[in-house]
């Protein structure tokens, strides 16, 4: 069974901590993918990877940085989080390299609450 | 602004009854993808169409493209308490290379 498994399940975090949330796949797949889900805004993607020590921005950037040393692990970073960080966050990994066909296979998500 | 709106974003109905859930855009779209997320878990994939009045069956889901691709939707037959979850469309633009999400469609069956 493929499995992408997030560290963290529930975190509770102050304003202005370092946030790390820690993604790992055993596909071998190549590509990586962070998306924050809130309700009635879907899920929103925060920053992709299509190889090692290589990333791209996807469409909510700001207040995020990622790392990827390792083709099967893929690092959220929070610099200094905010209350309107709290939120699902979701890691996602898929084969194909066009997003656009590619199954996206989810971790379970890490719910991070920032007080 | 969303890009995909689906609708309704909830919806509770009884077991055995039928229901529709509509994914919408203004934009073509390549290919479009079905999710379901049950509460704990990531979304999983259902299905995924990609020609313009494609119809796909999942045992007593029915997934429907567009014939101009701007649109799908997905249709239980008499529907059981497994089927409750969130619902989630997923559609990749011509060109682009990200998907981009539906708001979801909270679905509960009551037994």
């Amino acid at each position: 069974d493929v499995k992408v498994t997030q560290s963290s399940r529930y975190l509770v975090k102050r304003t202005g901590e370092k946030v790390f949330l820690e993604c790992v796949q055993d596909m071998d797949h190549e590509n990586m993918f962070w998306y924050r889900q809130d309700p009635g805004l879907g899920l929103r993607l925060i920053y992709f990877s299509y190889d090692v020590k290589m990333k791209e921005k996807g469409d909510i950037p700001e207040g995020y940085s990622v790392s990827r040393e390792k083709k099967e692990r893929f690092s959220l970073i929070l610099e200094s989080a905010s209350t309107n960080q709290t939120s699902m966050y979701l890691c996602a990994s898929s084969l194909i390299i066009s997003h656009s066909r590619g199954e996206l296979f989810f971790g379970e998500g890490s719910r991070l609450t920032v007080l | 602004t969303q890009l995909l709106e689906q609708s309704p974003q909830f919806l509770s109905i009884q077991e055995g009854e039928n229901l529709t859930v509509y994914c919408n855009s203004s934009s073509v779209f390549s290919s479009l993808q079905w999710y379901r997320q049950e509460p704990g878990e990531g979304p999983v994939l259902l299905v995924t169409v990609v020609t313009g009045g494609e119809v796909k069956k999942l045992k007593r889901l029915t997934f429907q493209f567009g014939d101009a691709r701007k649109d799908s939707s997905l249709h239980i037959t008499a529907a059981q308490p497994g089927d409750t979850g969130l619902y989630l469309c997923a559609g990749a633009r011509q060109g682009a290379q990200k998907l981009v999400f539906g708001q979801g469609t909270r679905l509960t069956i009551n037994p």
